[in-house]
This record gives structure tokens, sequence and C-alpha cells, in this order.
């Protein structure tokens, strides 16, 4: 079936490049969206559509696809970056998909 | 702005239904995808299904053959039932309104909070 792939886990120390990876075969033809999920709160769409900030999401925030690999990156991570990450897109049936997820840790 | 909120019992019986709610406010339902999401403590985000303010819906194929999703578009909600309950199934259940994106991705913004489903006897 269908997958799409993160790592666990990232971390990085405060102020650096945190990025975060995504690995799906229909990546090509279908967007990426990225969510961010702070420990006991609901899900927050950071990314749609491969690379575009929802209002109110900081501009350290950015996203690229290339191929099968979809990239979150977090440009100076702070520490209220600190959360779990899901990718999301479609599945073959073109319904909605969640990656595992990788746990951001910043400090 | 709209605002989703889910309600139901927070502990069911293994084997039993389990049977949720989720209000809109500050919108109508009589539009988008209305979504149902879970996540099992400590675990990822499962998409459970979704109906379409048409009345059309699709299911997760791991859960299909228990679950019904279902309008009722009078009192702006959607409800979640899932039969023949498990340990397996308890999770934080959440509720989220679905837009068609392009390239076909139905993508899920805003979500409810979310509520705490038990399974134990």
């Amino acid at each position: 079936s269908y997958e799409l792939t993160q790592p666990p886990s990232v971390s990085v120390s405060p102020g650096q490049t945190a990025r975060i990876t995504c690995f799906g075969d229909a990546l090509p033809k279908k967007y990426a969206y990225w969510y961010q999920q702070k420990s006991g709160q609901a899900p927050v769409l950071v990314i749609y559509e491969d690379n575009k900030r929802p209002s109110g999401i900081p501009e350290r925030f950015s996203a690229s696809t290339s191929g099968t690999k979809a990239t979150l990156t977090i440009s100076g991570a702070q520490v209220e970056d600190e959360a779990d990450y899901y990718c999301y897109s479609t599945d073959s049936s073109g319904n909605p998909l969640f990656g595992g997820g990788t746990k951001l840790t910043v400090l | 702005q709209v605002q989703l909120q889910e309600s139901g019992p927070g502990l069911v019986k293994p084997s039993e239904t389990l049977s949720l709610s989720c209000t809109v406010s500050g919108g109508s339902i009589s539009s988008y995808y209305w979504n149902w999401i879970r996540q099992p403590p400590g675990k990822g985000l499962e998409w459970i299904g979704y109906i379409y303010y048409s009345g059309s819906t699709s299911y997760n194929a791991s859960l299909k053959s228990r679950v019904t999703i279902s309008l009722e578009t009078s009192k702006n909600q959607f409800s979640l039932e899932l039969t023949s309950v498990t340990a397996a199934d308890t999770a934080v259940y959440y509720c989220a309104r679905g837009q068609s994106g392009v390239a076909g991705v139905i993508w899920l913004v805003p979500w409810g909070q979310g509520t705490l489903v038990t399974v134990s006897s």
C-alpha cells in the first residue's frame, strides 16, 4: 500500500536549520502539505500545496518538493518549534494520507 | 471563523459502538468534506474517513467495515460511528473540515481540539 515515509526524529540546536523529509511515490503528481502538532494540541497546517504558507505561519517555515521527496525547512529553529511534524497528501485512491510523523527536538 | 467541536462518551466498552459528533460553528456544513481522524496515545495520525456535503462518503480501507460517517445538516453536525471496538481503537478522535485543493488533494483545516475515547471494560 502507498505510504509517506518520514524519519522518526530530527534534532537541532536553537538557531540552526531543521530539515524534515517525506518520501512518497505520488509526490511528483500530488501536492504535499505539512502539519505541526505540539504536545496535547490539535495539528496546525504550516505548509500547503508544496510550498505555500498560511497566514500567521512564520517566514522561517518553508518547504519544497523534488521528485518523490518533500522537505520541510525551518530556518533558525526556535524552542517553540519543538513539535511533531506530519507530511500529508493522498493515497492511490485519492484519500487523505499522513506520514508517520517526525519529532523535532530543539535544544 | 469556522470552529469545530467534538463531543461524545469518553469511555466505551469492548465490542460496543463508539459514537461521536462534531458541531460546526461559524459556517455552514452545506459545503466541503467533513473528516474524522484519530491518534492513538503516543502514535501518529490516521485518517478515518469523510462525508461530502452531498452525502457521499469515503473511508479508510482498514476501517471501512466498521465505520459510518453521517451528516445532520439541520444541526450543523456530522457524526462518526465505529462498531465492534477493541482496545486498539483507544485514541484521540479529531474532526476536521476538508477542502479540495489542486490535483485533488483534500486538505484539512481547521481541526477540532480532539476528544479522547478509551475502550475498556
